[in-house]
């Protein structure tokens, strides 16, 4: 069965303590991981399209890698705007499949 | 480019009424996707609609259903609402030209009472 699985559920991390959110995955033909924040009450924000193990991304404080089974959403030194939920969702021929998500505390 | 947009942004119905929700894409773009939000359940997939056919369709009852216009703009009608539906409802789209991103738009909340 196609699944994607967030860990952490919650994290609470000080400005600056950096960190890293994982996605893992279990479909079969996998076309494309995506990473997501959203913010409450808001619709989900595009952050990273990542299509081959091995690739990474960055933008700004956030780095995305992709492997074989799992994604990592890397965020160094965060700042309290980084408080959010991040939402991975995977591609698979033509459905995407999304996690829970992990929701980020960044105090200051 | 203007990004998606979902009409209403909020709602209340009462048990047994029916609601339409509607979605415009990014311009240019032929596939959208409609999702529904909870806390408890995450965002679930309720269909896809590209070039006017849903292509996509995700678990859940008949009384969910929607359409897309020859504009590519789509509306997602619930009927017969229940106290479980009141969720958020997004709206995405995608050029769907290879492996292409999903672009969410801002969601309608929908409260059931």
């Amino acid at each position: 069965e196609d699944q994607v699985t967030q860990s952490p559920e919650a994290l609470r991390l000080q400005e600056g303590e950096s960190s890293s959110l994982n996605c893992s995955y279990t479909v079969s033909g996998l076309r494309g991981l995506f990473w997501y924040r959203q913010d409450p009450g808001k619709g989900p924000e595009f952050l990273f399209t990542l299509y081959s193990a091995g690739e990474e991304k960055e933008k700004e404080r956030l780095k995305a890698t992709l492997t074989k089974k799992e994604s990592f959403l890397h965020i160094t030194a965060p700042k309290p705007e980084d408080s959010a939920t991040y939402l991975c969702a995977v591609l698979s021929f033509n459905k995407f499949y999304f996690g829970s998500g992990t929701k980020l505390n960044v105090k200051p | 480019k203007a990004g998606v947009t979902q009409t209403p942004r909020y709602l209340i119905k009462t048990r047994g009424q029916q609601v339409t929700l509607s979605c415009s894409p990014i311009s240019g773009h032929r596939s959208v996707s409609w999702y529904q939000q909870t806390p408890g359940q995450g965002l679930q997939f309720l269909f896809e609609y590209f070039s006017e056919t849903q292509r996509n369709k995700g678990n859940f009852p008949g009384r969910f259903s929607g359409r897309q216009f020859s504009n590519s703009r789509s509306e997602m009608n619930v009927s017969t609402l229940e106290l479980g539906d009141s969720a958020l409802y997004l709206c995405a789209s995608s050029s769907d030209r290879g492996v292409e991103t999903q672009y969410f738009g801002p969601g309608t909340r929908l409260l059931v009472l």
